[in-house]
């Protein structure tokens, strides 16, 4: 079993509907940072939270972490076919840096 | 704007061959990390480094083995390919191991037939 168990591990959606992926832990993070890799490359770092319950934008995306750091999501609005690609979840638990299996995002024009 | 540089891209191995997968970083950065990703089970760990000349083992550091000359390049080995080291290998790099974000290479693809 994984310390972040990431939700869904697929999903496929039509160009301009909103979507939420899930991040859970039983166990408590320091931070979490989230990752979007896109086929071919290496993941990229999108946002990193770290006080319980904090929010953060990142144009039409948007991330939570929940108020006792276990857990964390990212809420997609009017998604586009660019956001196409492999979301992972990461966090900072100890001294090291834990990842989730991912969530693969498919967003059909 | 190089990064994190991974070579070779593509590589096919027999069982029991043996190589190398390079690595280097130009921003000057004191960790290193190799991961594997598999499908289904995201990324992990097998060796990291906490700077020039320092190794040491992740999670699944078996059949791998690491060194660290030179703060810019990570090298990662396999002295004797199995096929359960077919996989996409990640080198990463951080300035330190907190909360620093990983700036990763685009990976190395390996089979081992």
């Amino acid at each position: 079993t994984q310390l972040l168990e990431q939700s869904p591990q697929f999903l496929s959606i039509q160009e301009g509907e909103n979507l939420t992926v899930y991040c859970n832990s039983s166990s408590v993070f320091s931070s979490l940072q989230w990752y979007r890799q896109e086929p071919g490359e290496g993941p990229v770092l999108l946002v990193t939270v770290v006080t319980g319950g904090e929010v953060k934008k990142l144009k039409r995306l948007t991330f939570q972490f929940g108020d006792a750091r276990k857990d964390s999501s990212l809420h997609i609005t009017a998604a586009q076919p660019g956001d196409t690609g492999l979301y992972l979840c990461a966090g900072v638990h100890g001294n090291k840096l834990v990842f989730g299996a991912g969530t693969i995002l498919r967003v059909k024009s | 704007n190089a990064g994190v540089t991974q070579t070779p891209k593509f590589r096919v191995l027999k069982t029991g061959q043996s190589m190398t997968l390079l690595c280097a970083q130009d921003m000057n950065h004191e960790y290193m990390y190799w991961y594997r990703q598999d499908p289904g089970m995201g990324l992990r760990l097998i060796h990291y480094s906490v700077g020039e000349g320092t190794t040491a083992k992740g999670e699944v550091p078996d059949g791998y083995n690491v060194s660290r000359l030179k703060k810019q390049n990570f090298l990662l080995g396999l002295e004797s390919a199995a096929p359960s080291q077919t996989s996409v290998y990640f080198c990463a790099s951080s300035s330190n191991r907190g909360n620093s974000p990983l700036h990763f290479g685009n990976g190395t693809r390996l089979t081992v037939t």
